[in-house]
């Protein structure tokens, strides 16, 4: 079974509008950790946000927010007020226990459109 | 502060033909990363090292693939005799125990003709 799964290859968003990228994931382990990355055209991976799987609150950083639900196992990323600059490949990792192995989806190319 | 520095950014060399790509990670930072990234196969952990000694290498694909870290500020990945197959492209990434984040530098583009 897949580790982290990312069903949506590509999505398209109005500038100013806000836009969630799907990210489920798969283990066992009570502990874990859940990162998104994005690569803009240019090549870099660029970290976005984390989640612990201990962490009560969902992860916020500016206008990424991370929508944690442990149940579903799902880690969505939301991204708000989406800008010109947001379009981009963005990716959905996982971190198992203290494992040095980061399982990452197939991305999901994002389109922010003036 | 400075992220994690790869070169060269890019690479274009014909089969047969050594590599040598490069890395400084984040200065402090304990752990140290090889990813490679294609269509076909995505992100792959290639190898990693903890105070430059290697942990794990199930990630190199074959004998043609060497890295070596000689201190705790440099890194190399080498691919002798390159190959076509090999063309992508390859992410350093450094961690700092505890933390959970690993932080990429900006990859090196290898086009192997």
């Amino acid at each position: 079974a897949q580790k982290i799964t990312q069903t949506q290859p590509g999505m398209f968003v109005q500038e100013k509008e806000a836009v969630t990228l799907d990210c489920t994931y798969d283990t066992s382990d009570q502990s874990y950790g859940l990162f998104w990355y994005k690569q803009p055209s240019s090549g870099e991976m660029i970290f976005l946000i984390y989640q612990g799987s201990y962490d009560e609150q969902n992860a916020t950083e500016g206008r990424y927010s991370l929508n944690f639900q442990k149940a579903r196992k799902s880690a969505n990323l939301v991204i708000s007020a989406s800008q010109l600059g947001d379009s981009a490949m963005y990716f959905c990792a996982m971190r198992e226990g203290t494992g040095n192995q980061f399982y990452f989806g197939t991305g999901t190319s994002l389109t922010v459109i003036p | 502060d400075a992220g994690v520095i790869q070169s060269p950014r890019h690479e274009v060399t014909e089969m047969g033909q050594e590599v040598t790509l490069r890395c400084k990670p984040i200065s402090g930072h304990d752990y140290l990363f090889w990813y490679r990234q294609t269509m076909m196969r995505g992100l792959e952990l290639l190898i990693y090292f903890n105070n430059n000694v290697p942990i794990d290498d199930s990630g190199m694909p074959e004998d043609r693939f060497s890295a070596k870290m000689p201190n705790a500020s440099f890194s190399t990945l080498k691919i002798q005799p390159s190959e076509p197959r090999d063309s992508a492209v390859y992410f350093c990434a450094s961690r700092l125990e505890p933390g959970n984040t690993i932080y990429f530098g900006e990859g090196s583009w290898l086009t192997v003709v």
